[in-house]
């Protein structure tokens, strides 16, 4: 079983389109996150939740919105999606918010034309 | 602002050799870890080092943490083509939700 996935693992879209990535954890973890990992590898922190409540948000432009309706998922969707959206967006899991080793997902190539 | 930077940032090496990367960060930290990313693919925590801690052994991977120059290094015994990957150093601080903030990594490549 896989611990931490995302759907879906490619996604290519037109400029402007709204469009979600959904991701599930089955660790019984209590946090969760989205990284975002652009061109040149460099991943970077976009939110973390824990149980259900947002904790992190890095100054992410409100066009994306992280919805965790449990918290055993944490989704995102983004809204008018623009060229600089183009990345590889990852869903991650940790037991605790205290520090701790986290889980990745397979991540998401959002590719915006 | 970025936290961590690592050196090299590419490292070619042949089976069998050993493997050195290090990364450096700013700030004041609960701990330090390092991540593997293979080529298209997920990260995969390798290991843990709080910062109490001087060094810590898993299988053929060694860290050390330098807290006063605020250093880590990772250390790949006799290594094996499998381990061509990137590799990526990470840390995280007291009381930021669990976040973890990331060098820019390293690709080892091991010819067999």
């Amino acid at each position: 079983d896989t611990a931490v996935s995302q759907t879906p693992k490619y996604l290519v879209t037109q400029m402007g389109n709204d469009k979600s990535i959904k991701c599930e954890q089955n660790l019984g973890h209590d946090t969760m996150y989205w990284y975002k990992q652009d061109s040149k590898k460099f991943l970077k922190i976009m939110f973390s939740y824990n149980n259900k409540e947002l904790i992190i948000n890095e100054t992410v432009p409100n066009r994306f919105s992280p919805k965790s309706p449990d918290k055993a998922h944490l989704n995102l969707h983004i809204n008018s999606l623009e060229l600089g959206d183009s990345a590889v967006y990852f869903c991650a899991s940790s037991q605790q918010t205290g520090g701790g080793e986290a889980f990745f997902g397979q991540g998401t190539r959002l590719t915006v034309v | 602002s970025q936290q961590g930077e690592e050196d090299p940032q590419a490292l070619s090496i042949q089976e069998g050799e050993n493997a050195t990367m290090n990364c450096s960060y700013k700030t004041s930290i609960n701990n330090l870890q390092w991540y593997r990313q293979n080529s298209g693919r997920g990260l995969v925590h390798l290991i843990l080092i709080r910062s109490n801690e001087r060094e810590k052994h898993s299988g053929r991977l060694r860290v050390t943490l330098d807290t006063s120059k605020k250093s880590s290094s990772l250390l790949i015994t006799a290594s094996r083509a499998a381990d061509t990957a990137s590799y990526f150093c990470a840390t995280q601080i007291y009381n930021q939700g669990g976040k973890l903030i990331f060098g820019q990594g390293t690709e080892l490549s091991v010819k067999p």
